[in-house]
């Protein structure tokens, strides 16, 4: 069953405005990690940032945040003052306890300048 | 450089033909995972190894594909019979548990395999 959820094939975004990309997740473990990472055209994955289901702050790393809502099973991301270099795909994954990482499909991120 | 890196980068293949791809991941790191990407798409998880014990393998992974760690530092995945279905982009990642916590996992660049 699919366990990750970006229910946004593609976004838009105009330069210097934020944009949030949506994740949900399905998951009983109580221990996860939830991660986003960005994919540009050029192809590598690069880590963005990471929440973990204890944290009780949300996380944040530059220009990104996650919103996590944990009762909805939510970790969007929130990139703030968008640049033309944030075009790209970007990924929502998740890790239980002991297990392997899954993706979802992705969103596909467009700056306009 | 001391990230994970896969060889070959590009490999293009006659169907039918094996192939075989290698991955090193970063040193420390003992946890290892390989994934296939098709265009459009999130990566799918094909395995991974915990050191050098293999832990999970998807039913993506049919018994055509068959991948190792043998001393739990690099790991090889090899396609036997290549057929025109597996041309992809094939990930390699590396990680390192720590506790109860969880690290990210950094990539490799990919070997993009073409079967014609």
């Amino acid at each position: 069953a699919q366990k990750i959820t970006q229910t946004q094939p593609g976004m838009f975004v105009q330069e210097k405005e934020a944009v949030t990309l949506d994740c949900t997740y399905d998951t009983s473990d109580p221990s996860y990690g939830l991660f986003w990472y960005k994919q540009p055209s050029s192809g590598e994955m690069i880590f963005l940032i990471y929440q973990g289901s204890y944290d009780q702050q949300n996380a944040t790393e530059g220009r990104y945040s996650l919103n996590f809502q944990k009762a909805r099973k939510s970790a969007n991301l929130v990139i703030s003052a968008s640049q033309l270099g944030d075009s790209a795909m970007y990924f929502c994954a998740m890790r239980e306890a002991n297990n392997d990482m899954r993706f979802g499909a992705g969103t596909r991120l467009t700056v306009k300048p | 450089d001391t990230g994970v890196s896969q060889d070959p980068r590009h490999k293009i293949t006659k169907r039918g033909q094996n192939v075989t791809f290698r991955c090193d991941p970063i040193s420390e790191h003992n946890r290892l995972y390989w994934y296939r990407q098709t265009l459009g798409q999130g990566p799918e998880f094909l395995t991974y190894f915990q050191n050098e014990a293999q832990l999970e393998k998807s039913r993506l992974l049919s018994d055509r594909f068959s991948a190792e760690r043998p001393k739990g530092s690099f790991s090889t995945l090899e396609i036997q019979r290549t057929e025109q279905g597996d041309s992809a982009m094939y990930l390699c990642a590396s990680t390192r548990t720590r506790g109860q916590g969880y690290t990210e996992a950094f990539f490799g660049q990919g070997t993009r395999l073409t079967v014609v």
